[in-house]
């Protein structure tokens, strides 16, 4: 039972425009979500969170909106840069207090290819 | 203190072998976690520690999986009696109590082949 779904495997996008990656979730436990960013050889490294008491948060490059009644969350890159290119992970947690302190749910990942 | 760090990166053994991955989180975490990681999916909570005391374990720990963390420090995963169906990457994170965005700290993870 896959409970955070990532339906698109990967991602090609010119450099300079935006790259949306999107997640779905079907437990409504989950209160917390978080995106990870992966490069190869490499562990996933944190890139954004938000919580279920808000619709957006942004930080730079990067924004993640949600929509709680859809269950669904995306992640907006803008402008897309050639060092973009990775695999993003969108993981969920029944709370921030638990994400630090308890299992992350993780999708299954997109792979991200920023074209020059 | 340059992150978390696993050894080894890569294990190669056969069949019914048993092997042992290190964990050495962040020093100031006290949250230590393991998940693994098959190809093409997202990785798996598999247990956590808080301190040397280990909270949780999911069910995909088997009986062969025993994970410790002594001193609550470093952290060991031992697999026994090792099947095909281990093969995968095994990733430790750490954090700490009270993080504000309960972000994990992932290690570059070791990789387990069984042949």
């Amino acid at each position: 039972d896959q409970q955070v779904k990532q339906n698109s495997p990967s991602l090609s996008v010119q450099e300079g425009r935006i790259s949306i990656l999107n997640c779905d979730y079907t437990n409504s436990m989950f209160d917390y979500f978080l995106w990870y960013k992966k490069y190869p050889a490499e562990g996933p490294t944190f890139l954004i969170s938000i919580s279920s008491i808000k619709d957006k948060n942004e930080d730079g490059r990067f924004t993640v909106f949600l929509n709680k009644s859809a269950k669904h969350l995306s992640l907006h890159i803008v402008p897309s840069q050639p060092g973009d290119s990775a695999v993003y992970f969108c993981a969920a947690s029944p709370s921030m207090i638990k994400a630090a302190g308890n299992k992350l749910t993780f999708g299954g990942g997109t792979r991200v290819l920023v074209k020059p | 203190d340059t992150g978390v760090s696993q050894d080894p990166r890569h294990k190669i053994t056969k069949r019914g072998q048993n092997v042992t991955f290190r964990c050495d989180p962040i020093s100031e975490h006290n949250r230590l976690y393991w998940y693994r990681q098959t190809l093409g999916q997202g990785p798996e909570f598999l247990t956590y520690f808080q301190n040397e005391a280990q909270l949780e374990k999911s069910r995909l720990l088997s009986d062969r999986f025993s994970a410790e963390r002594p001193k609550g420090s470093f952290s060991t995963l031992e697999i026994q009696r090792t099947e095909q169906g281990d093969s995968a990457m095994y990733l430790c994170a750490s954090s700490f109590l009270g993080e504000a965005t309960g972000e994990l700290f992932f290690g570059e993870g070791s990789r387990l082949t069984v042949l």
